[in-house]
């Protein structure tokens, strides 16, 4: 089984241009999330979809930052423009929800590098 | 406000002994823990997983313990090995599952 699929794995860009972020989940996987990972620190929520809609966007900074997830599977992460402090990994992670135990595991990609120059 | 603390940054074990690391977490709402590990430059990778409702789980060397009048819990890897070594990350969530609150991370390093 294909695991979360992110790209691009590193990017570097100069402040003021724009970047996106693209996450494959793990097919069937309705829950997706994004994650920013400061250097030293744990991830830090930034938006979660069930299927195609986004229930919990509170984290998000909405004036630079957006977020969408086609069909319900793909998931792309904007940023818009880019500020120094946007300098971070960019984690996606699905799962498959809430199952019959009430259990629930995230899987992680690999991550996106961004580095704001 | 962290409301999951992991207030040890790095912890050195021998290979061989055990590894404990600890999480405290501050909102009585939390009901599920998870326990992941996180190599560099990769994704974090779930290891174990606990809820409320019990006060131990154990897979192979890997056992999570929870002590809810504490608002603690830790894991503990017995023996522990040179694989081993990366950063543990704690991760607490409401309603079994919803949204995940991370700690800052243990660098754990298992020396040979």
């Amino acid at each position: 089984e294909a695991g979360v699929v992110q790209s691009p794995r590193y990017k570097i860009i100069e402040k003021k241009q724009p970047v996106a972020f693209w996450c494959n989940p793990i097919s069937g996987h309705n829950t997706l999330y994004w994650y920013l990972q400061n250097l030293g620190q744990g991830p830090e929520l930034l938006i979660r979809y069930e299927n195609e809609e986004a229930v919990d966007d509170s984290q998000l900074p909405k004036d630079r930052f957006s977020a969408e997830r086609l069909k319900g599977v793909d998931s792309t992460l904007k940023i818009q423009p880019a500020e120094l402090g946007d300098s971070a990994v960019y984690l996606c992670a699905s799962s498959k929800g809430q199952g019959d135990s009430g259990a629930n595991v995230l899987t992680f990609g690999a991550g996106s590098r961004l580095t704001v120059l | 406000d962290q409301q999951v603390k992991q207030n040890s940054p790095s912890l050195s074990v021998q290979e061989g002994r055990i590894s404990i690391l600890n999480c405290d977490y501050t909102n009585s709402m939390f009901d599920y823990f998870l326990w992941y590990k996180k190599y560099p430059a990769e994704g974090p990778t779930f290891l174990i997983s606990i809820s409320s409702i019990k006060d131990k789980n154990e897979d192979g060397r890997f056992t999570v313990f929870l002590n809810k009048s504490a608002k603690h819990l830790s894991l503990h890897i017995v023996p522990s090995q040179p694989g081993d070594s990366a950063v543990y990350f704690c991760a607490a969530s409401a309603s079994y599952g919803q949204n995940f609150v991370f700690g800052p991370g243990t660098r754990l390093s298992v020396l040979p």
